[in-house]
């Protein structure tokens, strides 16, 4: 079974700074993928960043980067520089690598407000 | 940049209607999934799709709901007999050859209406 906690239901953060969305998961999987998707109002969904369980350094994709906490079982994206573009709902997902697990299970999400 | 499409990006039916929901994975992905997304909830998994039969599916997916790759390109999603609660957006999604674990790439989502 697999459980994905988004603490954050919404979040602001100021043009050009940083900002960390929570995420916090339980798999029984021994081995499992940890992902983070954006959806603008649009409504489509893009893959931002990937962590694998067994990666020993945090996934690191432009502006993006995960912080991977494999014993507190914490995979938080933090986004430098934001930019007006950031403002959209982002989700945290496990994959696990067992048969019978291999699709994506969702967090509930956090809007992220970029102010000007 | 190879990437998935759906069509169509609307659609609204009627209860008790059959609507084919289409997808365009990206040309050398092997695994193939649908996912749906209730407006103002999460993203859940429906069903997966591998060497042209199913691999996994959820709960949700019940004998209303059949997927198909018809050739070598499409991948549809068909809803027998649509329900009101059957509204949401349809996403499609593939992943590539390595396997099931590899990253999974999202199409732009089908906005279901069922009045």
């Amino acid at each position: 079974a697999q459980k994905i906690t988004q603490t954050q239901p919404g979040m602001f953060v100021q043009e050009k700074e940083a900002v960390t969305l929570d995420c916090t998961y339980d798999t029984s999987d021994p081995s499992y993928g940890l992902f983070w998707y954006k959806q603008p109002s649009s409504g489509e969904m893009i893959f931002l960043i990937y962590q694998g369980s067994y990666d020993q350094q945090n996934a690191t994709e432009g502006r993006y980067s995960l912080n991977f906490q494999k014993a507190r079982k914490s995979a938080n994206l933090v986004i430098s520089a934001s930019q007006l573009g950031d403002s959209a709902m982002y989700f945290c997902a496990t994959l696990g690598y067992q048969p019978g697990a291999n699709n994506l299970f969702f967090g509930t999400g956090t809007r992220l407000t970029v102010i000007p | 940049e190879p990437e998935v499409t759906q069509t169509p990006s609307h659609q609204v039916t009627q209860m008790g209607q059959e609507v084919i929901l289409r997808c365009v994975p990206i040309s050398n992905h092997l695994y193939f999934y649908w996912y749906r997304q209730i407006l103002g909830q999460k993203v859940e998994f429906l069903v997966s799709f591998y060497n042209n039969e199913i691999s996994e599916k959820s709960e949700i997916f019940d004998d209303q709901f059949s997927v198909e790759r018809p050739d070598g390109s499409n991948f549809t999603l068909k809803i027998r007999s649509t329900k009101l609660e059957d509204s949401a957006m349809y996403f499609c999604a593939s992943s590539g050859s390595s396997g099931p674990q590899e990253t999974q790439y999202f199409g732009p989502g089908t906005r279901l209406l069922v009045l």
